[in-house]
């Protein structure tokens, strides 16, 4: 049972656009910038976003978080086959003084 | 370009210690005056999600995920740029690919900025 929530699956056909949602609580995202992350298989997660909406040097335009409250969520405009991967959200915990992160959504490109 | 690299074995017994060491090149594990960063692990079972082991070192206190803590002894060696990591008594349950990996905290935020190629570790007999 992952401390924050995200949906396990999510699909749309190439070229459209996409969101994930991530949900949490006050001591995790409420009080914390929210990271997320891609991995593709067989591979290490590799973050896409961090304090909510920031994208490393590298990482396309198409990739955009925001964060309201004690929920989050990653978008991608003009989805690619390539975007097909996993993604996971996390959170620094103020009660657990460490990372917290969701379940991870499946992203398939119909 | 910073470089973390796990190593350790593949294979573990069950009851026996997981040890792991990571490697860091293109980099120091020291922090400076703006960016402080801690370096820990993180596991992801077989087709499971990630699960934070720790270590977070703050005010004299060093906090693990609580259900590692009894278990989990990290150490860092910043002269041969690496960190380690041993888990006892293990079981099929501790399976899994391990992360090392960077936090920074800037400004009041942290962020996950540096990942390990991940290492999978078997726990069997």
């Amino acid at each position: 049972q992952s401390v924050l929530t995200q949906p396990p699956s999510a699909s749309e056909i190439p070229g459209q656009r996409v969101s994930i949602s991530c949900s949490g609580g006050a001591s995790n995202i409420g009080s914390n910038p929210v990271n997320w992350f891609q991995q593709l298989p067989g591979a290490a997660p590799k973050l896409l976003i961090y304090s909510n909406n920031q994208r490393p040097s590298g990482v396309l335009d198409r990739f955009s978080g925001s964060k309201s409250g004690t929920s989050a969520s990653l978008a991608f405009s003009g989805l690619q086959s390539e975007d097909e991967a996993d993604y996971y959200c996390a959170a620094w915990d103020d009660s657990l003084n460490g990372w917290v992160f969701g379940g991870g959504t499946k992203l398939t490109v119909l | 370009q910073l470089r973390l690299q796990e190593s350790g074995p593949g294979l573990v017994k069950p009851s026996e210690t997981l040890s792991l060491t990571c490697s860091v090149s293109g980099g120091s594990l020291n922090s400076n005056s703006t960016h402080t960063y801690y370096w820990g692990w993180i596991r992801q079972p077989p087709g499971k999600g990630l699960e934070w082991i720790g270590p977070f070192s703050y005010s004299g206190n060093t906090y693990f995920n609580p259900s590692f803590k009894s278990r989990v002894t990290t150490s860092i060696d910043a002269s041969k740029s690496q960190f380690s990591l041993r888990l006892r008594s293990v079981t099929a349950a501790d399976t899994a690919v391990y992360y090392c990996a960077r936090t920074l905290l800037y400004f009041g935020q942290f962020t996950l900025d540096s990942w390990g190629q991940g290492a999978l570790v078997t726990v069997s007999s």
